[in-house]
């Protein structure tokens, strides 16, 4: 089955750094999103991309975060100047139509540690 | 406002034991969606089981089953015979049509431990 696929596994940085997380979706997907996991609490929504936008965000996603579709393959999650409590797991997703009886196709995640 | 509630925290059961995981959740949608995706200690997600909001058949697939009941709007979730494998994060999660498959929302999760 196709995956979507996560880089890195495991980011460590000091507060204050900037950080790009990358996600290459399901090469036919068209909507993608980003998702934390705060360490053993609940999945939460950051943010969902469609046609080179936004179409969604919460209220956790503010000026120091911002996505991107560099290329045709890659989406990114930037963080511009960490803090601590960024500290989590951040998930990429993608759906083929963003369709609300769609599943979302998950990655594996980036475990992001801010000292 | 929706929202999805996992009261359960953490269970912990005995090989061969059934183990129910239990769902409640808020929606002012008419048609919506409720999914559970299971997160074993890998931690990746991985899709479980979608209803759609018009069908509260009940389903069976294997070990798994799903009792989806709107008259109190939860979505339970039964292990038959749970195995040690079966030892993950369940997370029920909703979606509806004002709120789009652009966000879907998560319950807190329940952790479940089967011992051998």
């Amino acid at each position: 089955e196709p995956e979507v696929t996560q880089t890195p596994s495991h980011q460590v940085t000091q507060m204050g750094q900037e950080v790009i997380l990358r996600c290459v979706p399901i090469s036919n997907h068209l909507y993608f999103y980003w998702y934390r996991q705060i360490l053993g609490q609940k999945v939460e929504f950051l943010v969902s991309f469609y046609n080179n936008e936004i179409s969604e965000k919460s209220e956790i996603f503010d000026d120091q975060f911002s996505v991107e579709r560099p290329d045709g393959s890659n989406f990114t999650l930037k963080i511009r100047s960490t803090k601590l409590e960024d500290s989590a797991m951040y998930f990429c997703a993608s759906s083929a139509t963003g369709s609300p009886n769609e599943k979302l196709f998950f990655g594996s995640g980036t475990q992001l540690s801010v000292l | 406002a929706q929202k999805v509630t996992q009261a359960q925290t953490e269970i912990s059961v005995v090989e061969k034991e059934d183990v129910t995981l239990d769902c409640v959740y808020e929606t002012r949608d008419t048609t919506y969606y409720l999914f559970w995706y299971k997160q074993p200690p890998s931690g990746e997600l991985v899709f479980l089981i979608r209803r759609n909001s018009f069908d509260e058949q009940n389903e069976i697939s294997g070990r798994y089953s799903w009792n989806f009941q709107k008259s109190t709007s939860s979505f339970n979730f039964t292990i038959t015979a749970s195995q040690v494998v079966d030892s993950a994060v369940y997370f029920c999660a909703l979606s509806g049509l004002n709120t789009g498959g652009f966000k879907t929302i998560f319950g807190a999760g329940t952790r479940l431990f089967v011992k051998a």
